[in-house]
Order: C-alpha cells, then sequence, then structure tokens
C-alpha cells in the first residue's frame, strides 16, 4: 500500500542554517507529493507540492523535488529563521485510493537564534 | 474570505458517551475529509465526503461516522468513546475534491477521560 518515511526528528538548528529534510514514499499509481507544516495549535498549511516526476514546489523559500528514481521528495530551505520552526509533514495522494492523503509521521524542527 | 471552521475547539468526554464534532467548509467547498492525529499514529484518514455522499473511508471502526448536509457542512461521530479516541481531529475542504486544493481547519482537540 501507499505510505510516506520521513526523516526522524526532533530537527534543532541555528538561525541562517541549512534545512534538509528527508522524505521517501512508497505508491501503486503516479502519487502527487505534499509538504504541510504544523505550527502549535494549529492545523495543517499547504508549504508546496508536485504532481509529476521531476516538478519543483517551491514557497517561502522552501523547495522540494519529486524524484521518480529514488522515490524521494526532500524538502530543504537554504537559510532557516526562528519563524520557521514547526512540525513538517511529508504526505502523498494517489488517485487510484481517491482523494485521501498519506502522511510521513512529522518532523519537529526547532529554529534558536 | 473565511477559512475552514471547526466547532468546538476543545472537548471532554467521558469513556462510553458518545461525541459530534462539526466542519463548516470554505464557501463554495463541496469536499470535506476527516483525519485524526495521535502522537502514536500519526494523521491518519478517517473519510471523505462530497455532495453529501461518502465517497472514501479510512480504516477505522464502525464507531465513527460521518455526514454531510446540503450546505457541505460536515459532521463526524464517535460513539462509545475509548481513551485511545483522544486525539485532535482535523476537518479539510476542496472545491471538488481534487488533491492539493484542500484547506486544512484548526482541528478540534477531544481528550477522553
Amino acid at each position: 500500500g501507499d505510505s510516506v518515511t520521513q526523516m526522524e526528528g526532533p530537527v534543532t538548528l541555528s538561525e541562517e542554517a541549512f534545512l534538509t529534510i528527508n522524505c521517501t514514499y512508497t505508491a501503486t499509481g503516479y502519487p502527487s507529493l505534499f509538504w504541510y507544516v504544523q505550527y502549535p495549535g494549529e492545523g495543517l498549511q499547504l508549504l508546496l507540492k508536485a504532481t509529476k516526476a521531476d516538478d519543483k514546489g517551491s514557497n517561502k523559500g522552501f523547495e522540494a523535488t519529486y524524484r521518480k528514481e529514488t522515490t524521494s521528495f526532500h524538502l530543504e530551505k537554504g537559510s532557516v529563521q526562528v519563524s520557521d520552526s514547526a512540525v513538517y509533514f511529508c504526505a502523498l495522494s494517489d488517485g487510484n485510493t481517491g482523494n485521501q492523503f498519506y502522511f510521513g509521521t512529522g518532523t519537529s524542527l526547532t529554529v534558536i537564534p | 474570505k473565511a477559512g475552514v471552521t471547526q466547532t468546538p475547539r476543545y472537548l471532554i468526554k467521558t469513556r462510553g458517551q458518545q461525541v459530534t464534532l462539526s466542519c463548516s467548509p470554505i464557501s463554495g467547498h463541496r469536499s470535506v475529509s476527516w483525519y485524526q492525529q495521535t502522537p502514536g499514529q500519526g494523521l491518519q484518514f478517517l473519510f471523505e465526503y462530497f455532495s453529501e455522499t461518502q465517497r472514501n473511508k479510512g480504516n477505522f471502526p464502525g464507531r465513527f461516522s460521518g455526514r454531510q448536509f446540503s450546505n457541505s457542512r460536515s459532521e463526524m461521530n464517535v460513539s462509545t468513546l475509548e481513551l485511545g479516541d483522544s486525539a485532535l481531529y482535523l476537518c479539510a475542504s476542496s472545491p471538488s475534491g481534487s488533491v492539493g486544493g484542500y484547506t486544512f481547519g484548526s482541528g478540534t482537540r477531544l481528550t477522553v477521560v
């Protein structure tokens, strides 16, 4: 079945450091891939998405490239800020299984000044 | 434009009771999905409704049910509550259920004691 494996956290970085959160997936079809962010006490916000192989999603300085050959969708940011502290979820949706999302376990990021 | 509204934000119930959670989607959105978020299991899909019909259902016991009204508002019900039902319940809406177009609410935090 479909699944997402995400880098374990928590991750603690200094401000302006480079961020990578690894995400790999298993899917039976041709999934769309997503990164969501959750701030304390809030729901999920869509950060970026990619719907086909080699697509790059980007938003607010974050980027992720859909790599079909390695079944990966790693999240990167060149210079993190304190305001980026949150939990990040990698997710996929496979049209073969309807519109549901399969989420990774989430990676908690703390950025210290 | 108002976002997805979930009520109540917090709820405390006793084992064996039942509970109803409400979700008001963004105006014009016809698809509503529900997810359960727990520290142990992460984010798990409950069900999706589109135009008052359940289109997809996750792997949860029959104690979990839902419905959607003609105005697209949705409710989910959990009967015979168990301690393990304590979770954040998230609702997401989309214009047509197309993946990538989902907006999440802030969730209802249910505590079963």
